[in-house]
């Protein structure tokens, strides 16, 4: 167990749709970091906040947003879902954004749109 | 843009030495990680280098050359449970933003 939790663990849903995914880091962490792992394209980095603020970009499509809250657990908003968006979400975090220091993954939230 | 290259696959014996390459090209290079993901399972963080040399970690080593635009993780006196994916990822500066970019992946099988 790393500390850092996800939900929901599965979440099925309808093309058009929008869905929030919310992470928990552990407890003393900054840093929140999102991944989509889907089985045509491995692992991609999404998005980074330290603190309530963003501090990295990849690639993260115009349709998804996220956000850091000041109690530092985060969302991640997917909106008019296509069916390429299947896939399994992470969260991972870390105590500060240097990238020097570990990033704890969460469990994930496995995403199938129909 | 990014480039980051390891190789598809590799199979290596128990108890033996196993090197995972990866090469990169980018700007901005802010760092580098090897990540562990078995299957079904979240990555685990394993090492990150920013600066030329080997950083030792146990039975795990990661090796980095800026220059070259390499990188390889050793994995010393293998176990079963040393079958996973291996990751490469790096970390850049862009346009007022850093990113990280993966590799593939290795996946690693090791056989008795």
């Amino acid at each position: 167990d790393s500390g850092v939790t996800q939900t929901p663990k599965h979440l099925i849903t309808a093309t058009g749709q929008r869905v929030t995914l919310r992470c928990s880091p552990r407890s003393g962490d900054l840093s929140v970091y999102w991944y989509q792992q889907s089985l045509d394209q491995g692992l991609q980095f999404l998005i980074q906040y330290y603190n309530g603020e963003e501090r990295a970009k990849g690639n993260i499509l115009e349709r998804f947003s996220a956000q850091q809250f000041p109690d530092l657990h985060s969302e991640l908003n997917l909106s008019s879902l296509e069916l390429g968006d299947s896939a399994l979400y992470f969260c991972a975090s870390s105590v500060d954004d240097t990238g020097s220091d570990t990033q704890y993954f969460g469990p994930g939230t496995r995403l199938t749109v129909l | 843009g990014q480039n980051i290259d390891q190789p598809t696959e590799m199979t290596a014996t128990e108890g033996a030495i196993v090197q995972i390459n990866c090469t990169y090209q980018t700007s901005g290079f802010n760092g580098l990680f090897w990540y562990q993901q078995h299957a079904g399972e979240a990555p685990t963080f394993l090492s990150y280098n920013v600066l030329d040399g080997l950083e030792e970690k146990g039975r795990f080593s990661s090796f980095l050359s800026r220059s070259k635009g390499y990188s390889y993780l050793l994995l010393k006196e293998l176990q079963m449970k040393d079958s996973a994916s291996y990751l490469c990822a790096v970390r850049s500066f862009g346009r007022g933003y850093q990113k990280v970019t993966f590799g593939t992946g290795t996946k690693l099988q090791v056989i008795p």
